[in-house]
């Protein structure tokens, strides 16, 4: 089955600076990938979401980039704000795994000011 | 749209009690998703339905779990007997057409077994 690896699992930066996270997945027949923000105590919330026949998409301050050779995926966010301070899921599926998502085990960003 | 709606928000029960957690999805959404979030496990798919029907329930950890959805408005699931192992956070999800499209979290329910 799937197995989706999410690196780094915290990750510090300075207010306005730019952070990554990292995803490698094991299916080569996955094809939706998307990033899910939970802030501390709430729900996650899906932030960005990429498909295997792109190679990037963005969204504000928010771009998500898709390898399929290398099978993995990666999360950009610019200009960091405290705000931006939450735990970070990266996910992958594919339509004949009839949706089930598999996650990274997050990543922690903390945006200091 | 009030979005995916979790009750009870907090359960502390003992260990050996039956414990029913409840999710209504967003009206009109096909698709439910229940998942367990635990420090050491992350979030893991429990069970999902399709217009009711049960497709998946292979992340069900064993015989004391059990999910139905008798509606397409009510799903519960169920733990029978607890365990102290049990203890996390119980999230319902939602997502319109699709299996690959946005899954809506409700607020979740923060279960403590003693």
């Amino acid at each position: 089955g799937e197995n989706v690896e999410q690196h780094p699992s915290t990750l510090s930066v300075q207010e306005g600076d730019s952070a990554v996270i990292k995803c490698t997945y094991s299916d080569s027949a996955s094809n939706y990938f998307p990033w899910y923000k939970q802030e501390l105590g709430k729900r996650p919330q899906l932030i960005i979401d990429i498909r295997s026949n792109v190679g990037e998409k963005k969204d504000q301050r928010i771009a998500v980039t898709l390898n399929k050779t290398a099978k993995h995926f990666s999360l950009h966010i610019t200009e960091t704000q405290p705000e931006d301070s939450a735990v970070y899921f990266c996910a992958a599926t594919h339509y004949n795994q009839g949706g089930k998502l598999i996650f990274g085990q997050g990543t922690e960003l903390s945006v200091k000011p | 749209d009030a979005g995916v709606i979790q009750s009870p928000r907090h359960e502390v029960t003992e260990m050996g009690q039956e414990v029913t957690l409840r999710c209504k999805p967003i009206s009109g959404h096909d698709y439910l998703f229940w998942y367990r979030q635990t420090m050491m496990r992350g979030l893991e798919l429990l069970i999902y339905f399709n217009n009711n029907v049960p497709i998946d329930d292979s992340g069900m950890p064993e015989d004391r779990f059990s999910a139905k959805m008798p509606n397409a408005s009510f799903s519960t699931l169920k733990i029978q007997p607890s365990e102290p192992r049990d203890s996390a956070v119980y999230f319902c999800a939602s997502s319109a057409r699709s299996v690959v499209e946005t899954q809506y979290f409700g607020p979740g329910t923060r279960l403590l077994v003693l």
